[in-house]
């Protein structure tokens, strides 16, 4: 019973292109999103979020969008630099909760 | 500031042992979650704990783990008797107070591989 959904396993970027993560959930309790980046044998870092009173956050390169009619987020990171390379994870959460996981989406920026 | 930290951060058991892993929450964190990774899927939550009492632990899979938070300080995760499928990667999280604050500071995991 995933509530939490990544249905792309891996993206491929050209480097100053503009990379699109997207995340789909189904409990309509969930009221706030985060968006965390993994490197490899380290933990989630937090890299952005959202309430769903909100449809837009912006953080320098990084915007994530919340459509709450869609059951729907993504992630926009512009330009997208070969450090951006890394596994993102997409979390949902009824506030005072835990985190509810996709399972990742691993981005590749290539020079 | 000093980030979560865990330990160990590797640790390979035969089925059958025990195996007790420990986490240490940033400073004034009141909240800590454990959470899991078994390969290919996602991270799942297994407790929460508000200071030293448990908030949820409806994540825990079974009677074999026993979560612990003496004082509200560290924590710590025991898995006895370990299994095959208890391997994984095991993250602990920390975020400060109140309760409703949302966004939480990962440690870097350890590995847990049970033979």
């Amino acid at each position: 019973d995933q509530q939490v959904k990544q249905n792309s396993p891996s993206l491929s970027v050209q480097e100053g292109r503009i990379s699109i993560l997207n995340c789909d959930y189904t409990n309509s309790m969930f009221d706030y999103f985060l968006w965390y980046k993994k490197y490899p044998a380290e933990g989630p870092t937090f890299l952005i979020s959202i309430s769903s009173i909100k449809d837009k956050n912006e953080d320098g390169r990084f915007t994530v969008f919340l459509n709450k009619s869609a059951k729907h987020l993504s992630l926009h990171i512009v330009p997208s630099q070969p450090g951006d390379s890394a596994v993102y994870f997409c979390a949902a959460s009824v506030t005072g909760y835990a985190l509810n996981f996709g399972k990742g989406t691993s981005l590749l920026v290539t020079p | 500031e000093a980030g979560v930290t865990q330990f160990p951060s590797h640790s390979v058991i035969e089925k059958g042992q025990t195996v007790t892993l420990r986490c240490d929450p940033i400073s004034g964190h009141d909240n800590l979650y454990w959470y899991r990774r078994v390969m290919g899927k996602e991270i799942k939550f297994l407790l929460h704990f508000v200071k030293e009492s448990k908030q949820d632990e409806s994540g825990m899979p079974n009677n074999r783990f026993l979560a612990e938070r003496t004082g509200g300080t560290y924590s710590t995760l025991k898995v006895q008797p370990a299994e095959l499928e208890d391997s994984g990667v095991y993250f602990c999280a920390s975020s400060p107070p109140p309760r409703s604050y949302n966004e939480q500071f990962f440690g870097p995991g350890t590995r847990l591989t049970v033979l």
